[in-house]
């Protein structure tokens, strides 16, 4: 069983840019959920991906978009990048969107920089 | 809107002590989850308590959800190094359950 695999592990963007983050969901899971992480605070959920369609968002701009792909796995991207877009960027893939078996499964993170 | 507060921030423990850290929701939840975060990683799952009044036991840590499903608690007895990381709860808004954090208590072992 493999785990919950994101890309690229850092990236530097420049204000202005767009960027895309890759997530691979954990094997059989069918729900990914995309949280932002400013440095010493919790995660900020920004939206979730329930078999491809999107289940809810969080407070953030239409510039977060995001795809969910038939094998489950996902993309976030960020268009007119800004400053404060600085941050972790963490994926987490769960069996389904309720119920006692939510409990999340994170990847490790791309650190997104914006100069 | 729904608010998960944590507190405290922070706690500087000896090797040895015990840490408690406490996480505060405007309204009732359905169930709460913990998980830590060790310095440079990802958050990990530790547990789901779903039940009022629930207490849950993992080694060295104990886990309660209160009566009224608004709060919850974990104390970690005799710490110890490995236990270094930031702990954070969350709780699902509405029935999505998408879940929103605390801030995380992080717990940090005096030299």
């Amino acid at each position: 069983e493999t785990g919950v695999t994101q890309s690229p592990t850092h990236l530097i963007k420049t204000r202005g840019q767009q960027v895309t983050l890759r997530c691979s969901s954990q094997s059989g899971h069918n729900t990914v959920s995309w949280y932002q992480q400013a440095l010493g605070q919790g995660p900020q959920f920004i939206f979730q991906y329930y078999r491809e369609e999107e289940n809810g968002r969080g407070n953030f701009p239409p510039r977060f978009s995001g795809l969910q792909f038939p094998n489950y796995s996902s993309e976030l991207n960020v268009n007119a990048l800004e400053l404060d877009d600085s941050a972790l960027y963490l994926c987490a893939s769960s069996l389904g969107v309720g119920g006692p078996r939510n409990e999340q499964f994170f990847g490790p993170g791309t650190r997104l920089t914006v100069l | 809107g729904q608010q998960v507060m944590q507190i405290p921030q922070y706690q500087h423990v000896q090797e040895g002590e015990d840490f408690t850290t406490y996480c505060n929701s405007s309204t009732t939840l359905s169930n709460i989850q913990w998980y830590k975060q060790r310095p440079g990683g990802h958050p990990v799952f530790l547990i789901q308590l779903v039940k009022s009044g629930e207490v849950k036991k993992q080694k060295r840590l104990t886990f309660q959800f209160g009566e009224a499903k608004k709060n919850s608690s974990l104390h970690i007895t005799a710490t110890q190094t490995t236990d270094v990381g930031t702990y954070f709860c969350a709780g699902p808004v509405d029935s999505n359950y998408q879940l929103i954090w605390g801030a995380g208590t992080k717990l940090i072992i005096k030299p």
